[in-house]
């Protein structure tokens, strides 16, 4: 049963656009948030993350919102450049040293 | 800067056979992870292990063993190989359990098959 759900498997988005990615997340208990980007051939890197005692976390050109309510989470990227193409995670934990993963959105930014 | 460091990067294994993942980071972080991407699904946590000596089973963990005998390296083994293995292996680790501060850190992975 996974308990974090990317429900888009791809993305395509015009260069100067904005992208959004979205995640849905099960397990009320979470209670700490982060997105990842991974190239192909490579390990996954941290984008950005968020605690659920706030609703937004801003860094450059990437925003994180957190609405619990929803158990929903989005990734912004404004604007979106041929560079951000790659597969993007979100993870979720709620303590224990333990996070759980979607299974990635493709992003695929057109020049 | 080297990070986290896996190898091999790709290995073919027979079906029965094992063989053991090196996974080694330089960051002196004391949690170190194994997860495991299958297509089309998200990485699901093999082991982990919050300092040398200490290990504890994550979502997937028959199959595998793992052990921690320093600080640096957290050696992923495969006893039996099966086909239901084949898989990309990533290793990460992070700093704390203060996650805000401590993200994971990953290696490039390990692409094995078992034929």
């Amino acid at each position: 049963d996974q308990q974090v759900k990317q429900n888009s498997p791809s993305l395509s988005v015009q260069e100067g656009r904005i992208s959004i990615l979205n995640c849905d997340y099960t397990n009320s208990m979470f209670d700490y948030f982060l997105w990842y980007k991974k190239y192909p051939a490579e390990g996954p890197t941290f984008l950005i993350s968020i605690s659920s005692i706030k609703d937004k976390n801003e860094d450059g050109r990437f925003t994180v919102f957190l609405n619990k309510s929803a158990k929903h989470l989005s990734l912004h990227i404004v604007p979106s450049q041929p560079g951000d193409s790659a597969v993007y995670f979100c993870a979720a934990s709620a303590g224990l040293n333990k996070f759980y993963f979607g299974s990635g959105t493709k992003l695929n930014v057109k020049p | 800067n080297a990070g986290v460091t896996q190898t091999p990067k790709f290995r073919i294994l027979k079906i029965g056979q094992s063989m053991t993942l090196q996974c080694a980071q330089d960051m002196n972080h004391n949690y170190m992870y194994w997860y495991r991407q299958d297509p089309g699904m998200g990485l699901k946590l093999i082991y982990y292990s919050v300092g040398a000596g200490i290990t504890d089973k994550g979502e997937v963990p028959n199959g595998y063993n793992v052990s921690r005998s320093t600080t640096e390296d957290f050696p992923l083994r495969l006893e039996l190989a099966a086909p239901s293995q084949t898989s990309v292996y990533f290793c990460a680790s992070s700093a704390a359990w203060d996650r805000g501060r401590s993200p994971l850190h990953f290696g490039n992975g390990t692409r094995l098959t078992v034929t």
